[in-house]
């Protein structure tokens, strides 16, 4: 079945550091990808996504690209801020979305010291 | 627009109770679906509906039930509560016409189980 599988946490950082985080995916077909943030108390936001492969996505600062001949979509920032620690998520859906199904990885905890 | 919202935010029950997390959205989504997150796991789909009057089972349904009465509202029961149900609960919701069709996240509801 479909999977995703996430470099382990947590990850500690200094303020403006370079930050990578992996993630590969199992998956039949041509799923869309995602990355979610979750900052402490809250609930789940759409960071970023991609549709297909050699797609970029990015937004803050962040950016993942499609790479469908290593089935990954790495996370990465060049500058990392105190305000990006958070728990963040690479997710799946199955092409088509049907469902509103989406498959998650462990997350990833990133903390950042100033 | 409030968004998803879920109610209550914390819940404790003894074993072999039973209780509703509520989730409604008023976005006009199509979609919505119900997670658990779980430490080192990611979250998991409980179970989802496509649109009024159809629901289906996700990856960990066993112990849960649901109904989509409305688009709006997407309840999801516990039957007889058990200490593996402890977990964080997260409702989401999509339009459903898109792809990738963004999911909207609710803050969660974190129940533990005695």
């Amino acid at each position: 079945g479909n999977s995703v599988t996430q470099m382990e946490g947590p990850v500690t950082l200094s303020e403006e550091a370079f930050l990578t985080i992996n993630c590969t995916y199992t998956a039949t077909g041509y799923p869309s990808l995602f990355w979610y943030v979750q900052y402490p108390g809250e609930g789940l936001q759409l960071l970023l996504k991609a549709t297909k492969a050699d797609d970029k996505g990015s937004n803050k600062g962040f950016e993942a690209t499609y790479r469908k001949e290593t089935t990954s979509f790495h996370l990465e920032k060049g500058s990392v801020q105190v305000s990006d620690s958070a728990v963040y998520f690479c997710a799946l859906s199955d092409q088509g979305n049907q469902g509103g199904k989406l498959i998650f990885g462990q997350g990833t905890e990133l903390s950042v010291k100033p | 627009n409030a968004g998803v919202t879920q109610t209550p935010k914390f819940q404790v029950l003894k074993t072999g109770q039973s209780m509703t997390l509520q989730c409604a959205q008023d976005m006009n989504h199509e979609y919505m679906s119900w997670y658990r997150q779980d430490p080192g796991m990611g979250l998991r789909l409980i179970h989802y509906s496509v649109g009024a009057g159809i629901t289906d089972q996700g990856e960990v349904p066993n112990g849960y039930n649901v109904s989509r009465s409305t688009t709006e509202d997407f309840p999801l029961r516990l039957l007889s509560a058990a200490p593996s149900q402890t977990s964080v609960y997260f409702c989401a919701s999509s339009l459903g016409d898109n792809v990738p069709d963004t999911q909207y996240f609710g803050p969660g509801t974190r129940l533990t189980v005695l």
